[in-house]
């Protein structure tokens, strides 16, 4: 079992860039696909990035992911940052078969 | 379009069970896996486990096994979860999600509105 480690707040200013990490306790980040999903206040998640870097349709490619072997991570980048971008950040990865979350981040656009 | 629906909110006394259900619609309903995921309040996402509704097959997440049941009922495409022995803890938003694959990997494209289920003796 692997836990994914998130920062617990970040904050930024609308139009610079913020990069919020996961880092996977044990075995390798590159083994299973990470995704993020972006949770307003008081709306369900939506999905931002999956299979690491893949963007679904419908989002703005200010929102880019990777992964960094050498930390055992995930990022989630988001440029251009927007005060809609205000929101609650979770990766997600699998581990045999079950789901694991990350504890989220809150990103704060100030 | 896709559309998971939900019932509404509950509040349980402590030692009861309570079952949220989730409509689907837009889809073949037995084509896609449905996953339950929970949030206490102020707090992040927890995975409960998945349903298969084109066999009934399900896994569980450790933390709810014995406690949890998910069922299907097919003619209607609707997914169901159960919790039973609730506490205080298990106050928390009960979102079902469709778990959508490419050909290498899964994700959530689609969640339901969510259900809140209070427990409060």
């Amino acid at each position: 079992n692997f836990m994914l480690t998130q920062p617990h707040s970040v904050s930024e200013s609308p139009g610079k860039t913020v990069t919020i990490s996961c880092t996977r306790s044990s075995g390798s980040i590159a083994s299973n696909y990470v995704q993020w999903y972006q949770q307003r206040p008081g709306s369900s998640p939506t999905t931002v990035i999956y299979e690491d870097d893949q963007r679904p349709s419908g989002v703005p490619d200010r929102f880019s992911g990777s992964i960094d072997s050498s930390s055992n991570s995930a990022s989630l980048t988001i440029s251009g940052l927007k005060t809609e971008d205000e929101a609650d950040y979770y990766c997600q990865s699998y581990d045999s078969g079950n789901v694991v979350f990350g504890g989220g981040t809150k990103l704060t656009v100030l | 379009q896709v559309q998971l629906v939900q019932s509404g909110a509950e509040v349980k006394r402590p030692g009861a069970s309570v079952k949220v259900s989730c409509k689907a619609s837009g889809y073949t309903f037995t084509d896609y896996y449905i996953h339950w995921v929970r949030q206490a309040p102020g707090q992040g996402l927890e995975w409960m486990g998945w349903i298969y509704p084109n066999s009934g097959g399900t896994n569980y997440a450790q933390n709810f096994q014995g406690r949890v049941t998910m069922t299907r009922d097919t003619s209607i495409s609707t997914a169901y979860m159960e919790l039973s022995r609730l506490t205080s803890d298990d106050t928390a938003v009960y979102y079902c999600a469709r778990r959508y694959c490419t050909g290498t990997s899964c994700h959530f494209d689609y969640w339901g509105q969510g259900a809140l289920v209070t427990v409060s003796s």
